[in-house]
């Protein structure tokens, strides 16, 4: 069945560290393809998504782009900030279901 | 900026009483999701509800959950008979339509602890 697999976690960096969050995907078709985002205390929040190959999403500086050949999402942002430490969902959703379907999740600690 | 609430933000029970999980949904919305992360685990699909009934439900979702739209604002999830295993955290979601391109916000979670 579909699945999404990311990167263990913690992921623990500097401030103003590149990041890069690895996110492979299996599904049949053309899944649209999300980043949500756990800060600590509150709900998932959508950071950005994919809806077709080639798409690049981006928001808050993050950026993500659905490459279908290696079937990959991966988050990736320039210069980290203190702020950006919650854990990030990578997840797939196909036209037809209602459903997500999400990663494990990969908890982001970001050192001042 | 609208959003999704839930209550109660912990819940403790004992093995085989019923819970009510409930949840706000985003006033204008017109479907309603469950999910639940068992500790270390995916976040899981549940349940979706759309026009006063059942739109989709997976495996997990058996006889001992159901879901309801008591009233125009809220949406809730009961569990009959609690067992151990239905420890997790429960988040619910709203989207203002269906297909891929309609964003599900998600509301903070209920914490729910089977003894």
């Amino acid at each position: 069945g579909d699945s999404v697999t990311q990167m263990e976690g913690p992921v623990t960096l500097s401030e103003e560290a590149f990041l890069t969050i690895n996110c492979t995907y299996t599904a049949t078709g053309y899944p649209s393809l999300f980043w949500y985002v756990q800060y600590p205390g509150e709900g998932l929040q959508l950071l950005l998504k994919a809806t077709k190959a080639d798409d690049k999403g981006s928001n808050k500086g993050f950026e993500a782009t659905y490459r279908k050949e290696t079937t990959s999402f991966h988050l990736e942002k320039g210069s980290v900030q203190v702020s950006d430490s919650a854990v990030y969902f990578c997840a797939l959703k196909r036209n037809r279901d209602d459903k997500i379907i999400f990663g494990k999740g990969t908890r982001l600690h970001i050192l001042p | 900026e609208p959003e999704v609430t839930q209550t109660p933000s912990h819940q403790v029970t004992q093995m085989g009483q019923e819970v009510i999980l409930r949840c706000v949904p985003i006033s204008n919305h017109l479907y309603f999701y469950w999910y639940r992360q068992i500790l270390g685990q995916k976040v899981e699909f549940l349940v979706s509800f759309y026009n006063n009934e059942i739109s989709e439900k997976s495996e997990i979702f058996d006889d001992q959950f159901s879901v309801e739209r008591p009233d125009g604002s809220n949406f809730t999830l009961k569990i009959r008979s609690t067992k151990l295993e239905d420890s997790a955290m429960y988040f619910c979601a709203s989207s203002g339509g269906q297909g891929s391109t309609d964003t599900q916000y998600f509301g903070p979670g209920t914490r729910l602890t089977v003894l």
